[in-house]
């Protein structure tokens, strides 16, 4: 079975550009989640999704969205980029919502904001 | 307040050793989950272990353990037969599972490095 991919793996954009990350979960997974990665502040939850509906937000500004698409695939948007934005971007999906549902992660996207 | 707390930033094991990598945890959930990954510097986060609060048993995956002290409120992973790949940053992650709330808390890492 495949695992959680991401695109793109990389990217570069200025201050001000927007930018949409894509995320595919793995195969039946219905849950994904995002994080942002970051030096200073670690791993910090974004905002999750389950079956098309934003269930939970991270104390993230208003920039930050996403949406999540009837095969449970998931995009983030971040507009108006900052400095600080530059981060590893990883999504993690989970085939449901029970405690133990393990969320497997992908390799993640790295934002360079310049 | 922080919810997972690793207090080593960095360790070094002899390979063929075990090791344990420590981690706290705040909650005032009675339900909730303990996971650790781990991430290469490629950056992608392996899962390695689950530990749920109302297990009676502690977790093992292959070389990984789980020493879990619910009343200390401390879940270390012990990996034993240490391999010079399992160089690589170690997260202690909590789910919080009467909140409904899907999202893990991570703690800082602490980075292994195996040592030839």
């Amino acid at each position: 079975k495949a695992g959680v991919t991401q695109t793109p793996r990389y990217l570069i954009k200025t201050r001000g550009q927007q930018v949409t990350l894509s995320c595919s979960p793995i195969s039946g997974h219905r849950s994904v989640s995002w994080y942002q990665q970051t030096p200073g502040q670690g791993l910090q939850f974004l905002f999750e999704y389950f079956s098309e509906t934003q269930r939970n937000k991270g104390n993230f500004p208003g920039r930050f969205s996403g949406r999540q698409f009837s095969n449970s695939r998931s995009e983030m948007n971040v507009s108006t980029l900052e400095l600080g934005d530059s981060a590893l971007y990883l999504c993690a999906s989970s085939f449901g919502l029970a405690g133990a549902d393990t969320q497997y992660f992908g390799p993640g996207t790295r934002l360079t904001v310049l | 307040a922080q919810k997972i707390t690793q207090t080593q930033p960095g360790m070094f094991v002899q390979e063929k050793e075990a090791v344990t990598l420590d981690c706290t945890y705040d909650t005032s959930d009675p339900s909730y989950g303990l996971f650790w990954y781990k991430q290469p510097s490629s950056g992608e986060m392996i899962f390695l272990i689950y530990q749920g609060s109302y297990d009676q048993q502690n977790a093992t995956e292959g070389r990984y353990s789980l020493n879990f002290q619910k009343a200390r409120k401390s879940a270390n992973l012990v990996i034993s037969a240490s391999q010079l790949g399992d160089s690589a940053m170690y997260f202690c992650a909590m789910r919080e599972l009467q909140t409904g709330a899907n999202n893990l808390f991570f703690g800082t890492g602490t980075r292994l490095t195996v040592i030839p």
